[in-house]
């Protein structure tokens, strides 16, 4: 199985500041495809998981361009360019490429 | 607008059964696959169980392997999981998400499991 590792787990961020999540997976996540299949979630305090990010760097209807995702094979990145009160919450990274599919431990992301 | 609701969470022993059900609206359902994906308390996210399209494929974690099937009813647009010889370790929030592209674009708000006795 896939094993996904995120740090820090726990990021204490100022208001406005950058902040950036890395995960790690276990074997390299390109699919015989060519595709990448690594997505990032956002889970907010009281609410069901939302999808931020898919593919590495694609980002989801709605979701604000300060998100972006970088990365490739088995080393991958989150940053947020300017942390904002509703981005408290915790942030997983997921791999697609191989099931069973799994998620990092989960990066709690709060502000100072 | 993509609509995922789960039911049938509940308190159960060990040892217990529960079948817990997914009704979805706002896409064509029996154009995707679907899965299921837990959180056990102060714990990560965890996928369950994952369903073809047309139902004809299943795929497990290994941890429920033979206690957890998972199966839909497209006529109805409905998903569901039966959970037998439930165990301490299996309680969690569990949520009906939609799979595309080898990602998770669509969950519901969950339905939560205990098992205890």
């Amino acid at each position: 199985d896939i094993v996904m590792t995120q740090s820090p787990l726990s990021l204490p961020v100022t208001l406005g500041q950058p902040a950036s999540i890395s995960c790690m997976s276990s074997q390299s996540l390109v699919y015989s495809d060519g595709i990448t299949y690594l997505s990032w979630f956002q889970r907010r305090p009281g609410q069901s998981p939302r999808r931020l990010i898919y593919w590495i760097s694609n980002r989801d209807s709605g979701v604000p361009d300060r998100f972006s995702g970088s990365g490739s094979g088995t080393d991958f990145t989150l940053k947020i360019s300017r942390v904002e009160a509703e981005d408290v919450g915790v942030y997983y990274c997921m791999q697609g490429t191989r099931w069973p599919y799994s998620f990092g431990q989960g990066t709690e992301l709060e502000i100072k | 607008e993509v609509q995922l609701m789960e039911s049938g969470g509940a308190l159960v022993q060990p040892g217990g059964s529960l079948r817990l059900s997914c009704a979805a609206s706002g896409f064509s359902f029996s154009n995707y696959w679907m899965n299921w994906v837990r959180r056990a308390p102060g714990k990560g996210l965890e996928f369950v169980a994952s369903i073809k399209d047309d139902g004809s494929k299943d795929y497990y974690v290994d941890s429920v392997k033979g206690r957890f099937t998972i199966s839909r009813d497209n006529a109805k647009n409905s998903l569901f999981l039966q959970m037998t010889s439930l165990r301490a370790d299996d309680t969690a929030v569990y949520y009906c998400t939609t799979s595309k592209g080898h990602s998770v674009p669509d969950w519901g708000r969950g339905t939560l499991v205990s098992v205890s006795s």
